[in-house]
């Protein structure tokens, strides 16, 4: 079965360094989301993404965040300077056109030192 | 601003016995509402999704139901097994937006032997 694929599954970086999340969506995807996950709190949605441009964003994601579809199967998400408060479990989920479900990435457990 | 709620926060029952997870919602102008699983470490796996004009979705042992206009779903889990030891979460997504689901806080479960 087609799964969301993630890596690297856990990143450490200093703060104030920049990191990019990687996400491989389900191949016939073309609706991508961020979602962030603090220990020990909810799950919180990040972004949106469809052709090409961000259709929805939170107020959690400020100009620190970006994505971008580099290519035909990778969707990334890059956080330009880290902050501590940063260190959470990143989420990417993608669904198909005409359906609901969002389907998950294992996730990247980012941790900001 | 929707908010999601989820009693209760942890809950142990031995194999064997049925058990209902309960989510409430403050908004009720929901599209659907999704059921998801979350093992230790892992991404978020889609249980059962059921869309606002709908008011029950089943697969296999587990059953969720929906009521709107209180604002309410739960899920039910029969005869209940060690394997479905998780942290089950409940989603919506509002009308209004395209993709933003908000996730309630989780129901730690475990089931024991």
């Amino acid at each position: 079965e087609p799964e969301v694929t993630q890596t690297p599954s856990h990143q450490v970086t200093q703060m104030g360094q920049e990191v990019i999340l990687r996400c491989v969506p389900i191949s016939n995807h073309l609706y991508f989301y961020w979602y962030r996950q603090i220990l020990g709190q909810k799950v919180e949605f990040l972004v949106s993404f469809y052709n090409n441009e961000i259709s929805e964003k939170s107020e959690i994601f400020d100009d620190q965040f970006s994505v971008e579809r580099p290519d035909g199967s990778n969707f990334t998400l890059k956080i330009r300077s880290t902050k501590l408060e940063d260190s959470a479990m990143y989420f990417c989920a993608s669904k198909y056109t005409g359906a609901d479900t969002q389907y998950f990435g294992p996730g990247t457990r980012l941790t900001v030192l | 601003k929707q908010e999601v709620t989820q009693i209760p926060a942890a809950l142990s029952v031995p194999e064997g016995e049925n058990l209902v997870l309960n989510c409430s919602f403050t908004d009720s102008a929901i599209y659907n509402l999704q059921w998801f699983r979350q093992d230790p470490g892992k991404g978020l796996t889609s249980l059962l999704l059921i869309q606002s004009s709908q008011r029950e979705q089943t697969s296999g042992r587990l059953n969720a139901s929906l009521d709107k206009s209180s604002g309410r779903s739960t899920l039910y889990i029969a005869a209940s097994q060690p394997g479905d030891s998780a942290t089950y979460l409940c989603a919506v997504l509002n009308t209004g937006t395209a993709s933003k689901l908000t996730f309630g806080t989780g129901t730690r479960l475990q089931v024991t032997l």
